[in-house]
């Protein structure tokens, strides 16, 4: 969806570096999360804010810290990189508003392979 | 933990047939959504199903939520290339702030 950016799209880090990758939305949502997908393991929620000052953990958090500078920006850290976090990351959104249709709207992604 | 578990994993068809993709959780779920991700892309939104028993019909596509809420399927008649991609069901425990927890997705390729 064109209102949730990811930034980088593509990166390439080798083990130990830190990352951050980026998350930005014009759609006014107020829920933010992070994903990650690998192959045949479908989508694990790695963080989530349903606020500017609400951060929680999901399923597969260690490793990662996030960051919610503004309603609109979420970002995602790999403090320090390891080849197993090799994956496809996914930003999404979703509007606190209709707590009955809570769609998820997800970014372009960023693919992060970690040498 | 919370599980959905989604079956097959991988389906291949010919242009024509039907395909069915099955959801199954280990607890009750609020609500199941389903989602479609073309190959190269992000997941996008179908559908949400809510009540005991519920049928919805996109055209081609026909969704159900089973009466104890646990289970769901996504039903696909007569395939067309248009419909390859991966199909994730996406269940929420409990309403309000819970998450979703999603399946590993069944992955359809559809050849002409």
């Amino acid at each position: 969806d064109a209102d949730v950016t990811q930034t980088p799209r593509n990166r390439i880090t080798k083990t130990g570096k830190r990352i951050m990758l980026e998350c930005s939305q014009t759609k006014g949502h107020d829920r933010m999360y992070w994903y990650r997908q690998d192959p045949g393991l479908g989508l694990r929620l790695i963080y989530y804010s349903f606020d500017v000052k609400d951060i929680n953990k999901g399923e597969i958090s260690d490793g990662y810290s996030v960051s919610r500078q503004a309603q609109a920006k979420f970002s995602l850290s790999l403090e320090s990189a390891i080849p197993n976090q090799t994956a496809l990351y996914f930003c999404a959104t979703s509007d606190r508003i209709s707590l009955a249709l809570d769609t998820q709207y997800f970014g372009p992604g960023t693919r992060l392979t970690v040498l | 933990g919370q599980q959905v578990m989604q079956i097959p994993q991988y389906q291949h068809v010919q242009e024509g047939e039907d395909f069915t993709t099955y959801c199954n959780s280990s607890t009750t779920l609020s609500n199941i959504q389903w989602y479609k991700q073309r190959p190269g892309g992000h997941p996008v939104f179908l559908i949400q199903l809510v009540k005991s028993g519920e049928v919805k019909k996109q055209k081609r596509l026909t969704f159900q939520f089973g009466e104890a809420k646990k289970n769901s399927s996504l039903h696909i008649t007569a395939t067309q290339t248009t419909d390859v991609g991966t199909y994730f069901c996406a269940g929420r425990m409990n309403s309000g702030y819970s998450t979703l927890t999603f399946g590993k997705g069944t992955m359809l390729l559809v050849s002409p």
